[in-house]
C-alpha cells in the first residue's frame, strides 16, 4: 500500500506563472489535507477536501490559491501568478472516512512539494 | 482556537544524553497528539501517536506521554544518537470530527558525536 505521493517533489516557477501540485493519497483515503511550511516557520493548514467537496478551506489565501479533489484522480493544489512569497514547503495528508467523533487515525504525510518562485 | 507551543525551541546535546521535548496546547479536548520528525529539506516521518484515552505510547528508544487535563505532552528520547539530529514536532488534530491538524512550533535537536 503506497503512502501518500506528492509531485512534483521540487517545482521552479518564475513569477506569474501557475504551480499545480499533486497529491495522490493513501489508497481507501477520501480526504485530504494541504498545508504550507513557509521557510523558517511552522506548518499551517490551509484547506480539506472530500471527493468533489472542499469542507474547509479557511487557511486558504484568499487570492490565486485553489485547491480540488475530483472524483478520479489526484487532489491538485493551483496557485496563480505566483509570487516569491509563495515560496514553501506544501504538504498533503490523507485520512480514511471517519465518523464525527472518531478521532482514533493518524495523520499520513507525503514527502511535500518544494515550490521556489523565481 | 487551538494553540501548541513546544520547548525548547532548540537543544544541542552530547550523544547517549537522555532528554526531553515538550508540547503544550491550549484546547484538551484533543483525540489523539501525534509526534513527527522532520529532516532538513524532508517530509514528515510519524513517531507516535497517543490517543486520547492513553496516557504513553513507546516505539523503541521513544516514549511519548499524554496529559489532557492539564494540556502537556512529552516525548522522551533514550540514549540519543547523532541520527536523532532533526526537529521534532507535536500535531493535534482539531475537534471537529476530522484531521486538521495543528501543528508545534518545533524543537530542533542536535546531538552531537
Amino acid at each position: 500500500n503506497a503512502g501518500v505521493m506528492q509531485n512534483p517533489r521540487h517545482l521552479v516557477r518564475r513569477r506569474g506563472q501557475e504551480a499545480r501540485l499533486r497529491c495522490s493519497p493513501m489508497k481507501g483515503h477520501s480526504h485530504v489535507y494541504w498545508y504550507r511550511q513557509l521557510p523558517e516557520e511552522g506548518l499551517k493548514f490551509m484547506v480539506y477536501l472530500q471527493k468533489e467537496n472542499i469542507i474547509d478551506e479557511s487557511g486558504m489565501p484568499k487570492e490565486r490559491f485553489s485547491a480540488e479533489f475530483p472524483k478520479e484522480g489526484p487532489s491538485i493544489l493551483r496557485i496563480q501568478q505566483v509570487v516569491r512569497g509563495d515560496s514553501a514547503a506544501y504538504f498533503c495528508a490523507s485520512s480514511p472516512w471517519l465518523n464525527r467523533g472518531q478521532g482514533n487515525t493518524e495523520a499520513f504525510f507525503g514527502q511535500g512539494t518544494r515550490l521556489t518562485v523565481v | 482556537k487551538q494553540e501548541v507551543t513546544q520547548i525548547p525551541a532548540a537543544l544541542s546535546v552530547p550523544e547517549g544524553e537522555n532528554l526531553v521535548l515538550n508540547c503544550s496546547f491550549t484546547d484538551s479536548a484533543i483525540y489523539n497528539l501525534q509526534w513527527f520528525r522532520q529532516d532538513p529539506g524532508k517530509g514528515l516521518t510519524s513517531l507516535l501517536l497517543i490517543q486520547s484515552s492513553q496516557r504513553e505510547q513507546t516505539s523503541g528508544r521513544l516514549n511519548a506521554s499524554l496529559d489532557k487535563s492539564s494540556g502537556r505532552s512529552t516525548l522522551y528520547i533514550a540514549a540519543s544518537q547523532p541520527g536523532d539530529s532533526a526537529t521534532y514536532l507535536c500535531a493535534v488534530p482539531n475537534s471537529g470530527g476530522y484531521q486538521k491538524v495543528t501543528f508545534g512550533t518545533g524543537t530542533k535537536l542536535q546531538v552531537i558525536p
